[in-house]
């Protein structure tokens, strides 16, 4: 089992550029969701996934859009990149025993 | 805004020592209590998951309790050892919503 996998690890972005962030894990897990992670703020959820098909925001869900493809995949989605959005992105999956999984990070910059 | 609130912040110690620290969350509402260990440059692994009132973990050298009707959690790490360098997590689930809402962490050095 890879677990969470996400891409890109690293990306460099100019305001106003839009990417998606992708994470996709083969647990299968019902529940999936995306934070970031700033210094001093710990991880903050920006949007989650209780099951193929529903999506729900968190604290911070502004300037993003999620998409759950199936029921392995969650993306992340910036429309137009601001550098407020720079930050280290993580996406998790919970299975029965209530433990989140994690995936290693996407390192973004927003120029 | 729910808040979980964690202290200290940051925690240098020398290795063999043995510490603890903190985690304060609401007492309404609450469905687990999550500890994650959080190495640099690595994802959050998953500790402890827990439910219920006066629950006791523990996992080798690392143990932790819980009082959800006063709203806390300490994390105990015995004989302290370098490798236990991380930040430490704890997050709350409240109702059913299957959100966690985590702490900003507190740093452990250990010194060899």
């Amino acid at each position: 089992n890879a677990g969470v996998t996400q891409t890109p690890k690293f990306q460099v972005l100019k305001t106003g550029q839009s990417m998606t962030l992708q994470c996709a894990q083969d647990m299968n897990h019902n529940s999936m969701y995306w934070y970031r992670q700033d210094p001093g703020m710990g991880l903050r959820l920006i949007y989650y996934s209780a099951s193929e098909g529903t999506t729900d925001k968190g604290e911070v869900p502004n300037g993003y859009n999620v998409s759950r493809l199936n029921k392995r995949e969650f993306s992340l989605r910036l429309e137009s990149a601001a550098p407020s959005q720079t930050s280290v992105y993580f996406c998790a999956s919970t299975g029965q025993g209530n433990e989140q999984f994690f995936g290693p990070g996407t390192r973004l910059t927003v120029l | 805004i729910l808040n979980v609130e964690q202290s200290p912040q940051s925690l240098h110690v020398q290795e063999g020592d043995s510490t603890n620290f903190t985690c304060s969350f609401p007492s309404s509402n609450f469905y687990a209590l999550h500890w994650y260990r959080w190495e640099t440059a690595k994802s959050p692994e998953a500790l402890f998951v827990m439910t219920l009132n006066g629950d006791e973990k523990k996992k080798g050298r690392i143990s932790a309790t819980l009082n959800t009707k006063e709203g806390y959690s300490y994390l105990y790490i015995k004989g302290s050892q370098p490798e236990d360098s991380a930040t430490y997590l704890c997050a709350f689930r409240g109702g059913n919503t299957g959100k966690l809402i985590f702490g900003q962490g507190t740093t452990l050095q250990v010194k060899p």
